[in-house]
């Protein structure tokens, strides 16, 4: 079926290192986005990126729709950069309904 | 600009009781969203609508009701809340179906 998967499942990093995250799915997308949701539970949009390379500050994102992941780049972690990192995508074929699938997510927690 | 606010942001209820979410956007965006979150999972889809007076099913509708009166409200009713509706409740809107989805602040619900 339709789904999107997320790695790793849980990362724990050293200030001012650098990180991959990374997101599979399973057919076409139409949309695709990276959220970070903070440990006070919002969800902030980092990300709307259906192809291409992004980049905004110490982030940025890759996708290559045609192999069907993107990936995360956090580079010089701060503390502040620790929570859930969620990818999720609209897939293209009809039967997946007009939604956003969210990944499981990337727990992230970075040590001072 | 706001951009998506929700009221309210905590509410308890009792099995049984009913309430109504209320998701406003000042984006004018066509197409509005109501997921939820159950602890340590993605977003999941309710109910979204694509325009004013319009809404559909989506992915766990059971047990809520909506309504789209007006292009920049989306209303969010539960009728007789279960503790399977404990959850968090967030809103989202787009322009269209493929473009970026923006998030309100959710709504945490505890039903008892």
């Amino acid at each position: 079926g339709i789904q999107v998967e997320q790695s790793p499942p849980d990362l724990i990093l050293q200030e001012g290192a650098n990180s991959t995250l990374r997101c599979n799915f399973s057919d076409s997308v139409n949309n695709l986005q990276w959220f970070h949701q903070n440990p006070w539970g919002q969800l902030i949009n980092l990300f709307y990126i259906p192809s291409g390379t992004k980049q905004n500050g110490r982030l940025s994102a890759t996708t290559v729709a045609t192999e069907r992941y993107s990936l995360l780049y956090i580079s010089s972690s701060q503390t502040t950069d620790s929570g859930v990192y969620f990818c999720a995508v609209s897939f293209r074929i009809k039967a997946a309904g007009n939604k956003l699938t969210f990944g499981g997510g990337t727990r992230v927690l970075v040590k001072p | 600009n706001a951009g998506v606010t929700q009221t309210p942001k905590f509410r308890v209820l009792k099995t049984g009781q009913s309430m109504t979410l209320l998701c406003a956007q000042d984006m004018n965006h066509e197409y509005m969203y109501w997921y939820r979150q159950d602890p340590g999972m993605g977003l999941r889809l309710i109910h979204y609508s694509v325009g004013e007076g319009t809404t559909a099913k989506g992915e766990v509708p059971d047990g809520y009701n909506v309504s789209r009166l007006k292009k920049q409200n989306f209303l969010l009713g539960l009728e007789s809340a279960a503790p399977s509706q404990t959850s968090v409740y967030f809103c989202a809107s787009s322009y269209e179906r493929t473009n970026e989805q923006y998030f309100g602040p959710g709504t945490r619900l505890t039903v008892t």
